[in-house]
């Protein structure tokens, strides 16, 4: 156990429907790391938080995609009018400023789009 | 763009042997390069890291060797265990400029004998 935690671990959903996702990062970390694992595949970069900003995004990041980091604690994904091909695994990671190389990751919640 | 590139995809030894894993990448402004171990149900967890201004760097039994040159970094797990039989993923940074964004490798299946 890192001391990241994510809920749900699962989520099975209907195609169009919106789900959101949380996190929970090791307390005294501020940065904050979204990725998403296709299976078979490692974990792609999806945005990145520093305390409450958000400063970076990937293109994989659609419109239908939305992040947010309320007082740079606790992080939600939610994602919008969800599509068979959002079925992964959305990890979080998080790592403090002074060793901010090594990212600690979640557990993760596994989507599934039906 | 695949920019870090790992082989092979799967890997079977029997316990005691030296499994590698071999990782090139393109992006010259790489700096950091972790490998990440990975169960199924889990998220990654992180197993060491070397910067390029090293060439070899060792934690416990597992040990990654760096070209600079090449663009090459590998890791070897010495006395391999039925209990290091995982995913292992490569990945790099560039600590200066991308917030910390990690780039995985596609990943390594490793099944270990007893």
């Amino acid at each position: 156990d890192t001391g990241v935690s994510q809920d749900p671990r699962h989520k099975i959903t209907k195609r169009g429907q919106n789900v959101t996702f949380r996190c929970d990062p090791i307390s005294e970390h501020n940065r904050l790391y979204w990725y998403r694992q296709t299976l078979g595949q490692g974990p792609e970069f999806l945005t990145y938080f520093q305390n409450e900003a958000q400063l970076e995004k990937s293109r994989l990041l659609s419109d239908r995609f939305s992040a947010e980091r309320p007082k740079g604690s606790f992080s939600t994904l939610e994602i919008q009018r969800t599509e068979q091909g959002d079925s992964a695994m959305y990890l979080c990671a998080s790592s403090s400023y002074k060793d901010s190389y090594e990212q600690y990751f979640g557990p993760g919640t596994r989507l599934t789009v039906t | 763009q695949q920019q870090v590139k790992q082989s092979p995809q799967s890997l079977i030894v029997q316990k005691g042997g030296i499994p590698i894993i071999n990782c090139a990448y393109e992006n010259t402004a790489f700096d950091y390069f972790p490998w990440y171990q990975q169960f199924p149900g889990k998220g990654p967890a992180l197993l060491i890291a070397i910067r390029p201004d090293v060439s070899e760097k060792k934690e416990g039994r597992f040990t990654i060797s760096f070209n600079k040159s090449a663009k090459q970094f590998s890791l070897h797990i010495m006395d391999s265990q039925p209990g290091d039989s995982a995913t292992y993923f490569c990945a790099a940074m560039t600590r200066g400029t991308s917030y910390g964004k990690l780039t995985f490798g596609q990943g390594t299946i490793l099944t270990v004998h007893p």
